[in-house]
């Protein structure tokens, strides 16, 4: 079965505090793509990353990285020296190979206190 | 460059009734999806449009149904609503290889 596990619920910083949010995933499906996505408090939600099941290579955007890790099947999202922009929900996504249907954990609030 | 266009935005209901949900995809994209997110939980898939027929769908009852029209846009129809229902609903257009583009939702409310 599939599934998006995102533990942490809420995580409050203070700002240009590094802050890293866990995503596990369960699939059986040996070709997926993950994703995450923000959403801030106008509900839209806004596309950050995809990564396929392989392409184990992290990635870095400016104060974005993801470590994608296959051993583990997980695939955590960190922002280096956060700022206030940065507070939204951030979701974990899953879509199996066949499939365009997206798998969504249940989010992680992240607060940045100036 | 529009992004996806939802509306309306916002919209209450009773008990019983029906409603229809409206969807404008960006431009370029021909595949419409529909995701249900109730408050506090990450969005649920509900079912995806693709030449103006239903590609796929999730868990969800038959009162939900859907249209996809020649110029891509899209409606969610939802009858008999229940209290349950009250969710925003959000739709997203892809160019049908991934790549999904969100709109900013209808925040539906069952009184």
């Amino acid at each position: 079965a599939q599934k998006v596990t995102q533990a942490q619920t809420e995580i409050s910083v203070v700002e240009k505090e590094d802050v890293t949010l866990d995503c596990v995933y369960e699939t059986r499906d040996t070709t997926y793509y993950l994703f995450w996505y923000k959403q801030p408090p106008s509900g839209e939600l806004v596309f950050l990353i995809r990564r396929n099941s392989f392409d184990e290579q992290n990635e870095i955007s400016g104060r974005y990285s993801w470590n994608f890790q296959k051993s583990t099947s997980s695939f955590n999202f960190t922002i280096t020296a956060s700022q206030v922009v940065d507070s939204a929900v951030y979701f974990c996504a899953l879509s199996e190979g066949d499939t365009d249907k997206l798998i969504f954990g249940t989010g992680t609030r992240l607060q940045v206190f100036p | 460059d529009a992004g996806v266009t939802q509306s309306p935005t916002h919209l209450i209901k009773t008990r019983g009734q029906q409603v229809t949900l409206r969807c404008s995809p960006k431009s370029g994209h021909d595949t419409v999806s529909w995701y249900q997110q109730a408050l506090g939980q990450g969005p649920q898939f509900i079912f995806q449009y693709y030449e103006e027929e239903e590609r796929q769908r999730g868990n969800f009852p038959d009162r939900f149904s859907g249209h996809q029209f020649p110029n891509y846009s899209s409606e969610l129809n939802v009858n008999a609503l229940l209290l349950g229902d009250s969710a925003l609903y959000l739709c997203a257009s892809s160019p049908g290889t991934g790549g999904y583009t969100f709109g900013s939702g209808t925040r539906l409310t069952v009184v």
